[in-house]
C-alpha cells in the first residue's frame, strides 16, 4: 500500500529565505506527483504536476524535483514571502483511476 | 463561474437531517472526486466518478450517497450522519485521458450536531 510522508510537519522561516519541503513515498510505481497549497479552511490550489517520466518542474519561484527510484520529491520556494504562508501538500497518483494518495502536509509560516 | 464550485460553503445539520452537497466543474473534465478532510488527518478519497460511472468507493459508510448525473455535476447526499462526520468535504475534477492534474473546489465545511 502506497504511503506518503511529509517532513517536517511545520516550518517557520523569515521572509527572504528559501523554503525546502520534502515528500517521500513508499512505492516508486507512480503515474505522477502533484504539489498543492491549502490556505486555512479553504480548498486546494494545484502548484505543480510532475509526470513520472520527468525529473523536475518549474513555475515562477517554485521548483519541484522528483526522484522515483528513491521515492522522494522536493518543493523549493525561492525568496519566501509572507503570502507563501500556507499548508503544502504532496500527492501521488498510483493507479489509472486518478486516485491520489496524500501526505499530511507541511504547515509553513513566513515571518516578515 | 470558473474552475470547480461547491455549494453550500458551510452546513450545520442534525443527526436526523437529510442534506446534499453540490459540486460543479467548468473545466470540461470527465472525472470527478469527493474527498474528506478531517482535522489532523490526511485527505481521504471517498468516491471517484469517471465518465459518470462510479469507479471507486473507498469503504465509505452508506450514510454517504454520491450521484453524478453528468460529467459537470456531482452530488453527495447525506443522511443520519454522526458527529465524527464533521469535516471539510472537497470536490475535485480531472481529465481521465491526461494530464491527470486534479483541480479542487473550495470545499463545504460540514458540522454535525
Amino acid at each position: 500500500k502506497q504511503e506518503v510522508t511529509q517532513i517536517p510537519a511545520a516550518l517557520s522561516v523569515p521572509e527572504g529565505e528559501n523554503l525546502v519541503l520534502n515528500c517521500s513515498f513508499t512505492d516508486s510505481a507512480i503515474y505522477n506527483l502533484q504539489w498543492f497549497r491549502q490556505d486555512p479552511g479553504k480548498g486546494l490550489t494545484s502548484l505543480l504536476l510532475i509526470q513520472s517520466s520527468q525529473r523536475e518542474q518549474t513555475s515562477g519561484r517554485l521548483n519541484a524535483s522528483l526522484d522515483k527510484s528513491s521515492g522522494r520529491s522536493t518543493l523549493y520556494i525561492a525568496a519566501s514571502q509572507p503570502g507563501d504562508s500556507a499548508t503544502y501538500l504532496c500527492a501521488v497518483k498510483a493507479d489509472s483511476w486518478g486516485k491520489l494518495q496524500f501526505g499530511a502536509g507541511t504547515q509553513v509560516v513566513v515571518t516578515p | 463561474e470558473t474552475g470547480v464550485t461547491q455549494t453550500p460553503r458551510h452546513l450545520v445539520m442534525g443527526m436526523t437531517n437529510k442534506k446534499s452537497l453540490k459540486c460543479e466543474q467548468h473545466l470540461g473534465h470527465n472525472a470527478m472526486y469527493w474527498y474528506k478532510q478531517s482535522a489532523k488527518k490526511p485527505l481521504e478519497l471517498m468516491f471517484v466518478y469517471s465518465l459518470e460511472e462510479r469507479v471507486e468507493n473507498n469503504s465509505v459508510p452508506s450514510r454517504f450517497s454520491p450521484e453524478c448525473p453528468n460529467s459537470s455535476h456531482l452530488f453527495l447526499h447525506l443522511h443520519t450522519l454522526q458527529p465524527e462526520d464533521s469535516a471539510l468535504y472537497l470536490c475535485a475534477s480531472s481529465n481521465d485521458g491526461g494530464p491527470y492534474e486534479q483541480y479542487f473546489g473550495p470545499g463545504t465545511r460540514l458540522t454535525v450536531t
